[in-house]
């Protein structure tokens, strides 16, 4: 089955700019996260959903916002960019099951502010 | 507060050799324990979890881990390492109160590379 797809792979964009990163969950699993990995703070949690409403959210200011639809894609949102945003974004798609819960990442968006 | 340490951040083994990497935690509910690898520029794969139950827990790629409650430790090991297993390795804790949407907590990582 297809897995996590992240959409786009690489962006660049301009300090003050906005952006927009998506992501197709595993067919089935209802829930979204999305985590920032960065080579001084490593992999932090930015927020998750859930059947279209926001369950959790990370410590991050509120440029950084999300949305899930009702086919489960969810989209993340950062605006007014700082060069502190370049990162790459991984969203996770995870659903229950007696073994517990799995958690399948995407391959990630690598996002440069310049 | 809650944390995850890999007090490793880089460790050099030689193919064939058996491979350790070290993961503390401290987590206040019952813990759920990760372990992804990541190549460069990819995303993460799992290797391994623990849920419950058998505290040696077997994953892919010939890799296994064992929780230990009383120290607080989910380690992972590989008995021969192979040139393909270089990458960076994560361990993670998650809870177990909620079925799905918990919010993970990462180590910084342990860069594994092999010589040959």
């Amino acid at each position: 089955k297809a897995g996590v797809t992240q959409t786009p792979r690489y962006l660049i964009k301009t300090r003050g700019q906005q952006v927009t990163l998506s992501c197709s969950p595993i067919s089935g699993h209802r829930s979204v996260s999305w985590y920032q990995q960065t080579p001084g703070q490593g992999l932090q949690f930015l927020f998750e959903y859930f059947s279209e409403t926001q369950r959790n959210k990370g410590n991050f200011p509120g440029r950084f916002s999300g949305r899930q639809f009702s086919n489960s894609r969810s989209e993340m949102n950062v605006s007014t960019l700082e060069l502190g945003d370049s990162a790459l974004y991984l969203c996770a798609s995870s659903v229950y099951r007696d073994t517990g819960y799995g958690y399948t990442f995407g391959s990630g968006t690598r996002l440069t502010v310049v | 507060a809650q944390s995850v340490t890999q007090p490793d951040i880089h460790i050099t083994v030689s193919e064939g050799a058996s491979l350790e990497l070290r993961c503390n935690y401290s987590y206040g509910a019952t813990p759920y324990l990760f372990w992804y690898v990541q190549s460069p520029g990819q995303g993460l794969q799992l290797l391994l979890k623990y849920f419950s139950g058998d505290t040696l827990v077997q994953g892919i790629k010939g890799f296994e881990a064992e929780f230990k409650r009383s120290q607080s430790s989910f380690n992972l090991r590989k008995p021969s390492v192979h040139w393909s297993d270089a990458a960076e390795y994560f361990c993670a804790v998650g809870s177990m109160a909620n079925q799905a949407g918990t919010a993970l907590i990462f180590g910084k990582g342990t860069t594994l590379s092999v010589s040959s």
